[in-house]
């Protein structure tokens, strides 16, 4: 099974700042199967991004994934008054469980 | 535009059967590369992958859940219906259907795959 690791677990920022969560595989995931959620609080996830880099349709391009193998990186360039959230990522493998998610990163003001 | 809500019971007993279901619009069910996935979120806690059921009726199940769960499609009605047996407080959580769609890059030759859009999500709590 592969087990997703999210770090920080809180990351407290200022609009306007830049952040930069990080996404790690206990083994390597094919980039095309890494996908990044938004949640926010009563609401549920909303895909940001899939195969590691392309943004959702609507997706500001403030939002930008990259990253292969074992390590994969979510950037949000200027944070914006909507963008403090919680942020989980999630992979797809061939052996079960098929769909991972990660413990979420929350993005919070400072 | 794609829309999915969840329905069932907001209050169930240990021991119980849990039935919910998922009624969507704005896809079909039998379009290749179409799917629906059943994702749960304890309050505070992460997100975590149920089942999903794919156009052609093949169905995937987390191993830890496996036995417990059942995940049928009803093409005719837009519906999506999960079972899980056996209901114990730690299943509290609000239970989420999305759309899963699987997809072919001809310029990369890659596949990729994502849950979008999701429901609204149902609160369900497992107590006597």
């Amino acid at each position: 099974e592969i087990v997703l690791t999210q770090s920080p677990g809180t990351l407290s920022l200022s609009p306007g700042e830049r952040a930069t969560l990080s996404c790690r595989a206990s083994q390597s995931v094919s980039s095309s199967y890494l996908a990044w959620y938004q949640q926010k609080p009563g609401q549920a996830p909303r895909l940001l991004i899939y195969g590691a880099s392309s943004r959702a349709t609507g997706i500001p391009d403030r939002f930008s994934g990259s990253g292969s193998g074992t390590d994969f990186t979510l950037t949000i360039s200027r944070l914006e008054p909507e963008d403090f959230a919680v942020y989980y990522c999630q992979q797809y493998g061939s052996s079960p469980p098929l769909f991972t998610f990660g413990p979420g990163t929350k993005v919070d003001i400072k | 535009q794609i829309t999915l809500k969840e329905s069932g019971p907001t209050l169930v007993k240990p021991t119980q059967t849990l039935t919910l279901t998922c009624t969507f619009s704005g896809f079909s069910l039998s379009t290749s590369g179409v799917g629906v996935g059943w994702i749960r979120q304890p309050p505070g806690k992460a997100l975590e992958w149920l089942a999903l059921i794919y156009w052609n009726d093949d169905k995937r199940y987390s191993p830890s859940l496996k036995s417990r769960l059942t995940i049928t499609k009803d093409t005719s009605k837009n519906q999506v219906v999960l079972t899980m047996t056996n209901m114990d407080p730690v299943d509290t959580a609000t239970y989420y259907c999305a759309h899963f769609q699987r997809y072919y890059d001809f310029w990369s030759g890659y596949y990729y795959n994502w849950f979008d859009p999701w429901g609204q999500g149902t609160l369900v709590t497992v107590s006597s």
